[in-house]
């Protein structure tokens, strides 16, 4: 089945840097990926998705990149605020019309005033 | 637009027991997912609801079930309760229409296992 990786576990980054979070899949059928952002004692937010079709998709400070013959695809936040600071999780969709995602283990961000 | 909403917030039980968690999905969303996420863990799927019907579920044992109604909210029924099932449990709604469209989820129940 679809086993998503996602790197690194936990990220610090200074307050204004990048933070780059990269995730891999193993299933080639895979064509939705979503991130969700989650805060403390909340549920996860989608902040951006990319569909196979599409190589990078941009929303202001967020941006996502994908590389399907790689199979990897990564989340980049520039000009990072202490707001950003949560844990980020990929996801990847399964399935015959990818109705069901497997998510990767996450990733603690954590900026840094 | 209201969101997913989920009730209890809170749910504190002890082993053997049941428990019972509801989920109200966005409106005009048909599909609704439950999630377990084990303290400091990643989201591992449980259960997917569209039209009334089960559609899939996660490696969780059968104690672990649920129904969707013709409203399209959804409870999650948890039965012979184990100290690991304490978790935050996940409600997520998606549009109809098919997949690879994104996953609108509620902040949660906490269950806890005493």
């Amino acid at each position: 089945g679809e086993n998503v990786e996602q790197h690194p576990s936990t990220l610090s980054v200074q307050e204004g840097d990048s933070a780059v979070i990269k995730c891999t899949y193993s299933d080639s059928a895979s064509n939705y990926f979503p991130w969700y952002k989650q805060e403390l004692g909340k549920g996860p937010q989608l902040i951006i998705d990319i569909r196979s079709n599409v190589g990078e998709k941009k929303d202001q400070r967020i941006a996502v990149t994908l590389n399907k013959t790689a199979k990897h695809f990564s989340l980049h936040i520039t000009e990072t605020q202490p707001e950003d600071s949560a844990v980020y999780f990929c996801a990847a969709s399964i399935g015959n019309y990818g109705q069901n995602f497997v998510f990767g283990p996450g990733t603690r961000l954590s900026v840094l005033p | 637009e209201a969101g997913v909403t989920q009730s209890p917030t809170h749910l504190i039980k002890t082993r053997g027991q049941q428990a019972t968690l509801r989920c109200s999905p966005i409106s005009g969303h048909t599909s609704v997912y439950w999630y377990q996420q084990a303290l400091g863990l990643g989201l591992q799927f449980l259960l997917w609801y569209d039209e009334g019907e089960e559609r899939n579920r996660g490696n969780f044992p059968p104690r672990f079930s649920g129904r969707q109604f013709p409203n399209y909210s959804s409870e999650l029924n948890v039965n012979a309760l184990e100290l690991e099932d304490s978790a935050l449990y996940l409600c997520a709604s998606s549009p109809a229409g098919g997949g690879n469209q994104p996953q609108h989820f509620g902040d949660g129940t906490r269950l806890s296992i005493l």
